[in-house]
């Protein structure tokens, strides 16, 4: 079983500053690990996957995210926020590495990312 | 690009009446996925085929809802009869086999309204 946490449900920060959005996962084995992004009234969008022994992991956009075993995390981070970024974000577990099984993603509950001008 | 179609966009429909959904997938990906996406909450599987099998409905009530993809193709989703608490995005993904299957490309989903 796995589980996934993202410890803020909303994050507002300004135009052209740093983001942030914590994650962390729970499981039983190695997992592979996204971020999707969903704009309003639209699909689930791919940001970026970790599915390798890369621990950072840049994805579209700009956003780049770093897996810490140690800590069980995975965040995603932009140095610097654009107002298109506003949206929200999803945290999620997959498949074990390597296990090249089809199975559910399991996601997080979303973090609202609002960027202010 | 190819991509996940889903239909219709938005649909509203009353107390127990049936109400049905439409997804084609990537053409070639073997898997596809149904997800049910409560506002305010991620989305949670509701049922998975591989080919015109089912994978895993363990999520799915079955008492109201059935899914079918009897050509390993396209997909429906059937909900009969609707509750209010069924209002929510009904979201289609489909994935390769193997070591791609790691990635899996979502539809723009269709909004349920129940009244």
């Amino acid at each position: 079983a796995q589980s996934v946490t993202q410890l803020d449900s909303h994050v507002s920060v300004s135009e052209g500053t740093p983001v942030l959005l914590r994650c962390n996962y729970s499981s039983s084995y190695s997992p592979s690990l996204f971020w999707y992004v969903q704009h309003p009234n639209k699909g689930l969008q791919l940001l970026l996957k970790y599915t390798s022994a890369a621990t950072l992991v840049k994805g579209i956009n700009g956003f780049e995210a770093e897996f810490k075993k140690s800590e069980t995390s995975f965040h995603l981070t932009k140095p610097s926020a654009h107002m298109s970024d506003a949206a929200e974000y999803f945290c999620v577990a997959g498949p074990q590495i390597s296990s090249g099984s089809a199975r559910q993603l399991t996601f997080g509950s979303g973090t609202q990312l609002t960027v202010l001008p | 690009e190819a991509e996940v179609a889903q239909s219709p966009r938005y649909k509203i429909t009353e107390k127990s009446q049936a109400v049905a959904f439409w997804c084609d997938p990537i053409s070639g990906h073997a898997t596809l996925y149904w997800y049910r996406q409560i506002l305010g909450q991620g989305p949670e599987l509701l049922v998975q085929f591989q080919d015109e099998s089912v994978v895993d409905d363990s999520q799915l009530p079955k008492d109201r809802f059935s899914a079918e993809r009897l050509k390993g193709v396209d997909s429906t989703l059937k909900i009969q009869p609707a509750e209010l608490g069924d209002s929510a995005m009904y979201l289609c993904a489909s994935s390769l086999l193997g070591r791609a299957a790691y990635e899996q490309y979502f539809g723009p989903g269709t909004r349920l309204t129940v009244t």
